[in-house]
């Protein structure tokens, strides 16, 4: 039971254009969502994170909308750079104050051509 | 830049080999994480800490693989014998509770199972 979705599973985009990436979930009790960034042959690294009371986040070329009735997120790069070619996760918690597990979508495989 | 050390970055093991990596968290990061992720880009929760104790470890888990965090030294993951269907990324993470589930990834410890 997959319990976050992504699509597309790869995309490609030129170079300047806005890439958009989606993501779904099923649980109604997750409450805080974050996309990492992972390049190859390194982990995944926090790229930006919307918790849900918040439809928006923004931070430089990287925004989160998010619809919390249709439980659906997506992320839009604008101005994609050819360093933006990575793979994108959207991941979702139910954040409490304790240590909580994040559970991953299987990802996004970006690639922007120059 | 990951402040999250893993290492050995690769090993090779044979099956039926005992496979260890080792994290240092962030530091002041009291909880960590240990996530199995697959070819297919799956990420699979194994096990977290708080200080020493575990809270959360998956089936999986508790039969071949063992973990622990001991004060004033690495945390570390084993497989006490290691088969073909292990060869994974395994990523170590380090949080700090309540911050909304905010994790910082190494760079992961490839293992390969011939």
């Amino acid at each position: 039971q997959q319990q976050v979705r992504q699509s597309p599973q790869s995309l490609t985009v030129w170079e300047g254009e806005t890439a958009i990436l989606n993501c779904s979930y099923e649980d109604s009790t997750f409450n805080y969502f974050p996309w990492y960034q992972q390049f190859p042959g390194e982990g995944p690294a926090l790229l930006i994170s919307i918790r849900s009371v918040s439809d928006k986040k923004e931070d430089g070329r990287f925004t989160i909308f998010f619809n919390k009735r249709e439980k659906k997120l997506s992320l839009h790069i604008t101005d994609s750079q050819p360093g933006d070619s990575a793979t994108y996760f959207c991941a979702a918690s139910e954040a409490t104050e304790g240590a909580d597990r994040l559970t991953f979508g299987k990802g996004t495989q970006l690639i922007i051509q120059p | 830049n990951s402040k999250v050390i893993q290492t050995p970055r690769y090993l090779v093991k044979g099956q039926g080999q005992k496979a260890k990596m080792r994290c240092i968290p962030e530091k002041g990061h009291p909880v960590v994480f240990w996530y199995q992720q697959n070819k297919n880009n799956e990420f699979k929760f194994l096990i977290n800490f708080q200080n020493q104790e575990v809270l959360q470890q998956i089936d999986m888990t508790e039969k071949r693989f063992s973990a622990e965090c001991p004060s004033n030294s690495p945390c570390s993951l084993e497989i006490q014998s290691s088969e073909a269907g292990d060869s994974a990324l395994y990523l170590c993470a380090s949080s700090l509770p309540g911050s909304g589930n905010t994790l910082y990834f190494g760079e992961g410890s490839r293992l390969i199972v011939v």
